[in-house]
């Protein structure tokens, strides 16, 4: 079955930098784009960026651009997010999600915890 | 950059009917897209395209859009539906995502 599993989020210092990554299982994942959305503590849900399938194409959020940078391996499955110079709002669960019909994100992985707090 | 707004919360008896709406200028030109986050859950699609419901998903659940605003509505809403339900599509310029706020929906 389809699977997204995040990993290396964690408690640091504001001003750190992480990379989280998202092992991707279950469908053919060099052939579609993919999404990295956070979810603050009680907050919703804010989209942070998408790659294409190739990885030529890449946007971000304006909140994070030039901060953030998105990647992807294929020959790995494996997506990744290298997040810079941490602030506190940064503060959230990060999810990779599979692009899908209509633009929709689907499946979801199970998200990856970022503490950013000195 | 573009929004979406939606209520805060709604409540609903048992069996009856529910009507969320999201509102945008991105949804005039841009699919909608239905989301359902119960706690500590990620979120999982259950209406993309405005009107489309993905496989596994209870046919209660049914969307539409017009204009600047999309629906949800969930029809004989049950225990299970309990949770926040967020939509989001693409923003004007076609390449950058926007969540709404959600609307947490109590089941009464």
């Amino acid at each position: 079955q389809v699977q997204l599993v995040e990993s290396g989020g964690g408690v640091v210092q504001p001003g750190s930098s992480l990379r989280l990554s998202c092992a991707a299982s279950g469908f053919t994942f060099s052939s579609y784009a993919m999404h990295w959305v956070r979810q603050a503590p009680g907050k919703g849900l804010q989209w942070v960026a998408l790659i294409s399938h190739d990885g030529t194409d890449i946007y971000y959020a304006d909140s994070v651009k030039g901060r953030f940078t998105v990647s992807r391996d294929n020959s790995k499955n494996t997506l990744y997010l290298q997040v810079n110079s941490l602030r506190a709002e940064d503060t959230a669960v990060y999810y990779c999600a599979r692009d899908s019909w209509f633009g929709s994100c689907d499946p979801w992985g199970q998200g990856t915890l970022v503490t950013v707090s000195s | 950059s573009s929004e979406l707004t939606q209520d805060p919360a709604v409540s609903v008896a048992l069996g009856q009917t529910v009507r969320i709406t999201c509102q945008g200028d991105s949804l005039r030109n841009n699919y909608a897209n239905w989301y359902r986050q119960k706690p500590g859950q990620a979120p999982v699609v259950v209406i993309h395209g405005n009107n489309n419901r993905p496989s596994g998903i209870p046919d209660r659940f049914s969307g539409s859009s017009s204009g600047d605003t999309a629906s949800l509505t969930i029809t004989g809403t049950q225990a299970e539906d309990e949770a926040v339900y967020s939509c989001n599509s693409r923003d004007s310029s076609g390449h950058h995502y926007v969540f709404g706020p959600g609307t947490k929906v109590t089941v009464l």
